[in-house]
């Protein structure tokens, strides 16, 4: 089975502009959550989306949105680009339908976003 | 509050010898989870072990085992017969009862020298 793919890997944006990354999960996985790494302040959870709806979200601005689709396929978008954007963004899906503390995630290998 | 510490920004071992790295949690919540990951450069997480809160028997995987003291709320990865690809970040995380959100620490740097 093919893993978590991110698309793009690499990014360089101007601040102001915006951004949309992209997320496959793993074939037959229906979450997918998405994670913001920084030197700074680390991996901090951002949203998870699970059937097309958002069902968890984390502590950021609303510049921060993102969607599923039916496929699974996950999108991210940031509006405004600050400098502070600048980190790793990651990908995860996991399997489980029901939350429970067990649910293993997969993570893909992120996309680096530098804005200038 | 810090919900997961690690207090090791960064840690040596020579290849061969075992390993630990410390991890500490909070929370108040009786169903919870476990997780270390591995971080290479390249930037993937990759999934090492897990432990449940109910689970009785400390978590082991190959070279990998979790040290697990609940009433200290610890929860240490132990690397056996380290080799140099396990050089890479590690971060512990945990997810509490039916929230899908994971708090992960800030990491710890091991290098393994040859």
């Amino acid at each position: 089975k093919a893993g978590v793919t991110q698309t793009p890997r690499y990014l360089i944006k101007t601040r102001g502009q915006q951004v949309t990354l992209s997320c496959s999960p793993i074939s037959g996985h229906r979450s997918v959550s998405w994670y913001q790494q920084t030197p700074g302040q680390g991996l901090q959870f951002l949203f998870e989306y699970f059937s097309e709806t958002q069902r968890n979200k984390g502590n950021f601005p609303g510049r921060f949105s993102g969607r599923q689709f039916s496929n699974s396929r996950s999108e991210m978008n940031v509006s405004t680009l600050e400098l502070g954007d600048s980190a790793l963004y990651l990908c995860a899906s996991s399997l489980d339908s029901v939350v429970t503390p067990a649910v293993r995630q997969y993570f893909g290998p992120g996309t680096r976003l530098t804005v200038t | 509050a810090q919900k997961i510490t690690q207090t090791q920004p960064g840690m040596f071992v020579q290849e061969k010898e075992a390993v630990t790295l410390d991890c500490t949690y909070d929370t108040s919540d009786q169903s919870y989870g476990l997780f270390w990951y591995k971080q290479p450069s390249s930037g993937e997480m990759i999934f090492l072990i897990y432990q449940g809160s109910y689970d009785e028997q400390n978590a082991t995987e190959g070279r990998y085992s979790l040290n697990f003291q609940k009433a200290r709320k610890s929860a240490n990865l132990v690397i056996s017969a380290s080799q140099l690809g396990d050089s890479a970040m590690y971060f512990c995380a945990m997810r509490e009862g039916k929230n899908n959100d994971m708090r992960f620490g800030a990491g710890t740097r091991l290098t393994v020298k040859p």
